[in-house]
């Protein structure tokens, strides 16, 4: 079983529609959560952190959270054609600041 | 504020060559994190510092790999000799700590093909 584990995709999503991507992760001691957006030929860039169950939104993006059953997802609302990139879902492990990720869920937005 | 600086970006060599890699971190960043990333995966950590000190190079080749962040700033990554294997991106972060809640920022990363 992988630490960290994403679909890899591809997730199509109309324009306008809410992309909803899911990462589960298997360590119950992790204690922070991140998303990362990476576009082809670049680097990860962060969009999303989250440390509490429940959600927090940023804009047209919502992380969600659910520790007791180990899992982080991320809700992209009115999907753009700029929000096609892979999305990396990144899990903490320790207390020493270790990322944990999984290999992305790449999400395509047609117009 | 500049974001995390790295260079090069494209390296093409012949296997059995050396390699370096260069990175500046966020100014005021301590933790420097050294990661690799093959097509279609996530970033694998390689090396961890809090400023000068390797706090975690586990996942490090050792045989092949070596890596030095003197001064507590920036921080080189070497291979030699390289592989084909080697082939990848090379990614440099950096965060305020080692604390799990410090988010991490990404430099551009550096293409090395291994020919």
């Amino acid at each position: 079983q992988k630490e960290v584990e994403q679909n890899s995709g591809p997730l199509s999503v109309p324009e306008g529609a809410i992309a909803s991507l899911n990462c589960t992760y298997s360590d119950r001691g992790s204690q922070s959560f991140f998303w990362y957006r990476q576009y082809s030929g670049k680097s990860p860039e962060l969009i999303m952190s989250i440390y509490s169950n429940g959600d927090k939104e940023d804009g047209r993006f919502t992380a969600q959270l659910n520790k007791a059953s180990q899992y982080v997802s991320l809700l992209i609302r009115d999907s753009q054609p700029s929000d096609s990139a892979t999305y990396l879902c990144a899990v903490n492990k320790g207390s020493w600041g270790k990322l944990q990720f999984g290999a992305g869920t790449q999400v395509v937005v047609t117009p | 504020e500049a974001g995390v600086v790295q260079s090069p970006r494209y390296k093409i060599i012949e296997k059995k060559q050396p390699v370096a890699f260069w990175c500046n971190p966020i100014s005021g960043h301590n933790t420097l994190y050294w990661y690799l990333q093959n097509l279609g995966q996530g970033p694998e950590l390689l090396i961890r510092y809090e400023n000068e000190e390797a706090v975690d190079d586990s996942q490090l080749p050792k045989d092949r790999f070596s890596a030095e962040r003197l001064k507590g700033v920036d921080s080189t990554l070497k291979i030699q000799p390289a592989e084909l294997g080697d082939s990848a991106v090379y990614l440099c972060a950096s965060s305020l700590g080692l604390d799990p809640y410090n988010e991490q920022f990404f430099g551009p990363g550096t293409r090395l093909t291994v020919l």
